[in-house]
């Protein structure tokens, strides 16, 4: 069974641009979570997505948003990009975003913002 | 809320040194905890988890306790290799929310 993808792997965009990244989780998952990394900040949760619908948001500004189709594939969009927001996207699936369920981890989009 | 605490690092080891790495957890109710793994350049990869008290995750050498009494999940090894190198994150997943909480992570390297 193929793993998590994400596309694109390294992005480089300038301030004030906007950038959409892709996520195509584990056939059968319907829950997909997108988290960002930096060395300052660790991981840190930036939403979910189960059946197209966003069910759990984390504490990033409105610039950060996201969306799920109905294969389950998700985007995020940071609009009005900032120095800071460089970092490792990660994105993850489960099943059904239970709990107990283990998340599968692509190998992330290296953005970088000058 | 819920949280993680883990181990600062680096921590650097001989091959065959014992490996411990602490990770201690706040949360309400029964959370379900992990430990990933991070090689450079590469996402998380699962290592072990548990998803009740006194638990044990295992694998690849790896062992966890799920231990409620004590809100911790160490991670243990008997024996390290050089391959065993790399970024550990203890993280929960509470059952009262969807959002998985990391520890800032443990940067282990293993010398010959």
């Amino acid at each position: 069974k193929a793993g998590v993808t994400q596309t694109p792997r390294y992005l480089i965009k300038t301030r004030g641009q906007q950038v959409t990244l892709s996520c195509s989780p584990i056939s059968g998952h319907r829950s997909v979570s997108w988290y960002q990394q930096t060395p300052g900040q660790g991981l840190q949760f930036l939403f979910e997505y189960f059946s197209e619908t966003q069910r759990n948001k984390g504490n990033f500004p409105g610039r950060f948003s996201g969306r799920q189709f109905s294969n389950s594939r998700s985007e995020m969009n940071v609009s009005t990009l900032e120095l800071g927001d460089s970092a490792l996207y990660l994105c993850a699936s489960s099943l059904a975003g239970e709990y107990q369920e283990t998340q599968y981890f692509g190998p992330g989009t290296r953005l970088l913002v000058l | 809320g819920d949280s993680v605490t883990q181990m600062e690092g680096p921590v650097t080891l001989s091959e065959e040194a014992f490996l411990t790495i602490n990770c201690t957890y706040t949360a309400t109710g029964y959370p379900s905890l992990f430990w990933y793994v991070q090689y450079p350049g590469e996402g998380l990869q699962l290592l072990l988890k548990a998803t009740k008290a006194d638990d044990k995750g295992s694998n690849k050498g790896f062992e966890a306790t799920y231990r409620k009494e004590t809100t911790s999940f160490h991670l243990e090894k008997g024996s390290v290799q050089v391959s065993d190198s790399a970024v550990y994150f203890c993280a929960l997943r509470g059952n009262n929310n969807n959002d998985m909480r990391f520890g800032a992570g443990t940067r282990l390297t293993v010398k010959p």
